[in-house]
């Protein structure tokens, strides 16, 4: 169990620029989730993958928001056109096919700052 | 947005005391989990609780749950510096979604 990756660890980008994160999940978890974190608070849900079946969006995802499981294995999270409201943590998370009583494991997360 | 709210948002203890924190809710839920967070990393998870438990002990850790009042409890106890982070609640409710709380943020001083 090498735990969940996150690549980058930090991104610095100008605004209008598109960035991509990337994350790789604990490998036998078929479910993964992205959430943002800012500053003071909780984690908030964006979307949640089980195998490549992107299940869930939030209203939070705008748009300009794309995310992508394509094997079922590891995810993309694409921002195009950020804005500095942008500037969030950003968290992925896996389970395991258990159920809703299955924890979630996260990575240590991307820290995006738009600047 | 954020189903559950935590109470206090931050709280500062000496080692060695207790320390308990609360989580409310706004709907009916599958289970509740309890995670904590230290600073630029992600969350861990501490303990899970289902809706038709009322109380459960992992360690140090005593969560309780109160379905009637939508309500959970955090106690940690013997507290010990590196107890120091932020403590979320997350309620699981239909499906898979877990929503997670605005925190409180715990510092124990040695």
């Amino acid at each position: 169990d090498t735990g969940v990756s996150q690549d980058p660890r930090h991104k610095i980008t100008k605004r209008g620029q598109n960035v991509t994160f990337r994350c790789d999940p604990i490998s036998e978890h078929n479910r993964l989730y992205w959430y943002r974190q800012t500053l003071g608070q909780g984690p908030e849900f964006l979307t949640y993958f089980q195998n490549e079946a992107q299940l869930e969006k939030s209203r939070l995802l705008s748009d300009r928001f794309s995310a992508e499981r394509p094997k079922g294995s590891f995810s993309t999270l694409e921002i195009q056109r950020t804005e500095q409201g942008d500037s969030a943590m950003y968290l992925c998370a896996s389970s395991s096919t258990g159920g809703p009583n299955s924890p979630l494991h996260f990575g240590n997360g991307t820290r995006l700052t738009v600047t | 947005s954020q189903q559950g709210e935590e109470d206090p948002q931050a709280l500062s203890i000496q080692e060695g005391e207790n320390a308990t924190m609360n989580c409310s809710y706004k709907t009916s839920i599958n289970n509740l989990q309890w995670y904590r967070q230290n600073s630029g990393r992600g969350l861990v998870h501490l303990i899970l609780i289902r809706s038709n438990e009322r109380e459960k002990h992992s360690g140090r850790l005593r969560v309780t749950l109160d379905t009637s009042k939508k309500s959970s409890s955090l106690l940690i106890t013997a507290s010990r510096a590196a107890d120091t982070a932020s403590y979320f609640c997350a309620t699981v409710i239909i499906g898979n979604q877990f929503y997670f709380g605005t925190g409180t943020s715990l510092t124990v001083i040695p």
